[in-house]
């Protein structure tokens, strides 16, 4: 099946600053990639989609100011998140369906810790 | 918003089989039951999808009602590993992509 990684795995920033965190398909090319948040013990939460060549599509109540998205490549999407706060603390995970319309798959998600 | 609702734990004994029901009483006719599961800190990990016909592969079975509007995960011989979050998910097709909305889970704990 395809394969989604995601970099880094790990971060740990200070309030006030941006971290960007990538998603790349690794053997297919990626027209639309999901991004996904997903808070301690809850669910994942749809965040946007990004589609390669144009703007991201955000979901109500996600701030695209605050969460950038760019989509430049058809293997690579980053999610930057501008002036964190330890409330964006989270687990973010990008998805694609890949090559079929049916499956989607998803990146080992990016553990992001503000302080 | 999720079209799910799923019980939010269950406890299964190792070897027996875990059954993981979901309802999703509102779904289209040309929509998908998906089934997922996540183990801690990691990306989730497809198992099952289905139509409307019962789906069996390596993992696990997939029983769909014949008014479609509930389903079951059944995996045959449940193993410590199998223990995560199982979500059921119907797909919405929109022409930016099939997002998946994803409902509360089951958490389900294997005991040995």
């Amino acid at each position: 099946g395809a394969v989604v990684s995601q970099h880094p795995s790990r971060v740990i920033c200070k309030s006030g600053t941006s971290v960007k965190i990538e998603c790349r398909s690794l053997d297919f090319q990626a027209t639309t990639m999901f991004w996904y948040r997903q808070f301690p013990k809850k669910s994942l939460m749809l965040m946007a989609t990004s589609n390669e060549g144009s703007k991201a599509t955000y979901e109500q109540g996600v701030e695209k100011d605050k969460f950038l998205i760019n989509h430049a490549s058809l293997t690579l999407s980053t999610l930057t998140v501008t002036s964190a706060h330890p409330e964006d603390s989270s687990f973010y995970i990008c998805s694609t369906p890949g090559t079929s319309t049916y499956e989607q798959y998803f990146g080992p998600g990016t553990r992001l810790t503000v302080t | 918003d999720a079209k799910t609702t799923q019980p939010t734990s269950m406890d299964c004994a190792e070897g027996r089989a875990a059954n993981l029901p979901c309802n999703h009483s509102t779904i289209s006719g040309n929509e998908y039951v998906y089934w997922y599961r996540q183990i801690h800190s990691q990306g989730p990990q497809y198992i099952i999808h289905g139509l409307k016909n019962n789906e069996t592969n390596e993992m696990a079975s997939l029983i769909i009602t014949e008014d479609r509007k509930s389903s079951t995960l059944i995996l045959p011989h449940a193993t410590l590993r199998d223990t995560a979050v199982y979500y059921c998910i119907v797909r919405v097709a929109t022409n930016t992509g099939n997002q998946f909305y994803f409902g509360t889970g089951t958490s389900l704990t294997v005991i040995p």
